[in-house]
């Protein structure tokens, strides 16, 4: 049972413009959720996380905005540079005492095209 | 600050040896989790350990186990190898595993081939 769906597989933009990567959860219970950038041959790195009582949460060119009724988050990067061509996962977890389990996504393939 | 560590970086293992991983975290980090990364499945939880006990598990076979020591160091063991366990296999810390969600942060991993 696939807890966390990302969408889209792969993208593909323009440098200079806005990339917009989309995750929708099952699990009401989640209640934190990070996204992680990944470039090949490296660990993913924690990119900015949002907690389900804000809708927004922005950290330079990166933002989380955070739909709880729908039970979607998604993550924009705006200004996009071709540095920032990676996978990238969103994750969800209940983080209740005794859980650090994160449910990730399928992951998207971000390319930067100059 | 010295991020996660992780050694061996690459294994070649045989179908039915096992083998052993190693993480170190982050100084002062007390949890430590596993995670197995591979093309089909995509990333996928094995387990998290904190102060030296296993407080969860994802859905693998017994063949996979592991252990932290008192210094949070961890290692991870896979027994009786198969071609399908070939993965990225990738260590994470946190600070506080007290419920306080403040992230992960992976290691480089460890990429292991099984033929």
């Amino acid at each position: 049972q696939q807890q966390v769906k990302q969408s889209p597989q792969s993208l593909i933009v323009q440098k200079g413009g806005i990339s917009i990567i989309n995750c929708a959860y099952e699990n009401t219970a989640f209640d934190y959720f990070p996204w992680y950038q990944q470039f090949p041959g490296k660990g993913p790195a924690l990119l900015i996380a949002i907690r389900p009582d804000v809708s927004e949460k922005k950290e330079g060119r990166f933002t989380i905005s955070f739909n709880k009724s729908a039970k979607q988050f998604s993550l924009h990067i705006m200004d996009s540079q071709p540095g920032d061509s990676a996978t990238y996962f969103c994750a969800a977890m209940i983080s209740n005492f005794g859980n650090e389990k994160l449910t990730f996504g399928t992951g998207t393939r971000l390319t930067i095209i100059p | 600050k010295a991020g996660v560590t992780q050694t061996p970086r690459y294994l070649i293992k045989t179908r039915g040896q096992q083998v052993t991983l190693s993480c170190s975290p982050i100084s002062g980090h007390r949890s430590v989790s596993w995670y197995q990364q591979t093309p089909g499945q995509g990333l996928q939880f094995l387990f998290e350990y904190f102060s030296e006990t296993q407080r969860n598990k994802g859905n693998f076979p017994g063949r996979f186990s592991g252990r932290q020591f008192s210094n949070s160091r961890s290692e991870m063991n896979v027994s009786t190898l198969e071609l399908g366990d070939s993965a990225l296999y990738l260590c994470a810390s946190s600070p506080l595993g007290d419920g306080t969600p403040v992230g992960q942060y992976f290691g480089p991993g460890t990429r292991l081939t099984v033929t």
